[in-house]
Formats: C-alpha cells, structure tokens, sequence
C-alpha cells in the first residue's frame, strides 16, 4: 500500500513554456501532500505544502506565482511550473500522507526531471 | 528552514559491517524524526522513524534519539551492498506536519 505515482516521469521543454506535474495517491486518500524540488548532488527542499480543498502553503523563497499548486481532491494534486526556465531544470518530487495514519510518514513518488533548454 | 546537519560522507563500510549514520537538528519543537534511504537518481524510501528518547529497532537497522542531545542517528548492522545509498534524517517541524531534510549521507558498502 501507499503508492504515490507522478506523471510524467521526464519532462523536456522550451524556456518560457508552462509545464504541469501531476500527483496521485494509488491507493490511499492523501490529506497533506507536499512537492519538493532536488537539485544535483543536494537535499530535498520543501517547497509547498497542498492540503485538499485549501490553497497551498509555499516555503520562504518559493514563488507562489510560479510555481502553481492545485490539491483539487483527495488524491492529486498538481504543480505547474508557469514560465519555465533553465535555473527551473531540478528533479521534483511530491509526498504524501495517509490520512488514516496517526503518523506523519510521506509516501514519496518517483519524481520528475525537468530540463529547460 | 529548519537546520539539520549531517555528515554529507562518504562513508565506507565493508560488508557485514555496522554503518552508524548521525544526524543533529536545530528544532526542539520537532518530535518525530524519519530515516530515509535514496539511491542515485530515484526518490526517498521510508527506512523507519522514532519518537521516544532511546533505541527503535527494525530488522537490520536501529534508530537512536536524544531529544537533550537534539541529535538522531540511524545504526545499520550487517551492512550489504545493496545499502549503499544516500540517507536522509527528516526531523518534523514543530506543526507536526513537515519534514526539513538534512543533505544526506553516501554510504558505500564495499563487498
């Protein structure tokens, strides 16, 4: 149980164009989801935080402008990277909880590599 | 965000050898801490997390905390190959909700 997939797994587009990542929870209902950006050779960084139904909650630093966050049910949410540029090129990964676990346990999905060219 | 600190390695084990992974964070509000393993190019994996002072253990590895201490450590005993990755420490913050990663450890298990 608890898988999380993402869609599209690579995604490769012009400087300038939006792009949308999808992300789902298979088999559970996801209360919280979060997505996270990776950058070569560093940590996860939490960009936002998207609970059902309510607008999401960006981390200091992150354009909420850019990077557009919809958590429209309780198992996908999607982020739109509006405007994309090269320095947006990074590996995005969401998580999400289980809302039936006391714990606050992500369930991480596979990811999505982005290169702006 | 919140500090966490870890040592960004790499550390090298040979096989059947224990690999002790630490972690120290900033957040005294945090309260539960999570171990995540991810291997080169892919997403984290849940390993285990702990929330009382003291050991936790799962099959092969052991998790240690120290609230007074704000330091957190993950113990793998024999350590195989396929253990080799980056892991990462994952203290929530103090709203129960987010993790704020440390930058990883590389473990390299020799055979």
């Amino acid at each position: 149980g608890a898988v999380v997939s993402q869609h599209p797994s690579w995604v490769i587009c012009k400087s300038g164009t939006s792009v949308k990542i999808e992300c789902r929870s298979l088999d559970f209902q996801a209360t919280t989801m979060f997505w996270y950006r990776q950058f070569p050779k560093q940590s996860l960084m939490l960009m936002a935080t998207s609970n059902e139904g309510s607008k999401a909650t960006y981390e200091q630093g992150v354009e909420k402008d850019k990077f557009l966050i919809n958590h429209a049910s309780l198992t996908l949410s999607t982020l739109t990277v509006t405007s994309a540029h090269p320095e947006d090129s990074s590996f995005y990964i969401c998580s999400a909880r289980d809302g039936r676990e006391a714990w606050e346990t992500q369930y991480f999905g596979p990811g999505t590599r982005l290169l702006v060219l | 965000q919140k500090e966490v600190e870890q040592n960004s390695g790499p550390l090298s084990v040979p096989e059947g050898a224990i690999a002790s992974l630490n972690c120290t964070y900033s957040d005294r509000g945090s309260q539960s801490f999570f171990w995540y393993r991810q291997y080169s190019g892919k997403s984290p994996e849940l390993i285990m997390f702990i929330y009382s002072n003291g050991d936790k253990e799962d099959g092969r590895f052991t998790a240690q905390l120290n609230k007074a201490s704000q330091y957190v450590s993950l113990l793998i005993r024999d350590s195989q190959p396929s253990d080799s990755a980056t892991y990462l420490c994952a203290p929530t913050g103090d709203n129960f909700n987010k993790f704020y990663f440390g930058s990883g450890t590389k473990l390299n298990v020799k055979p």
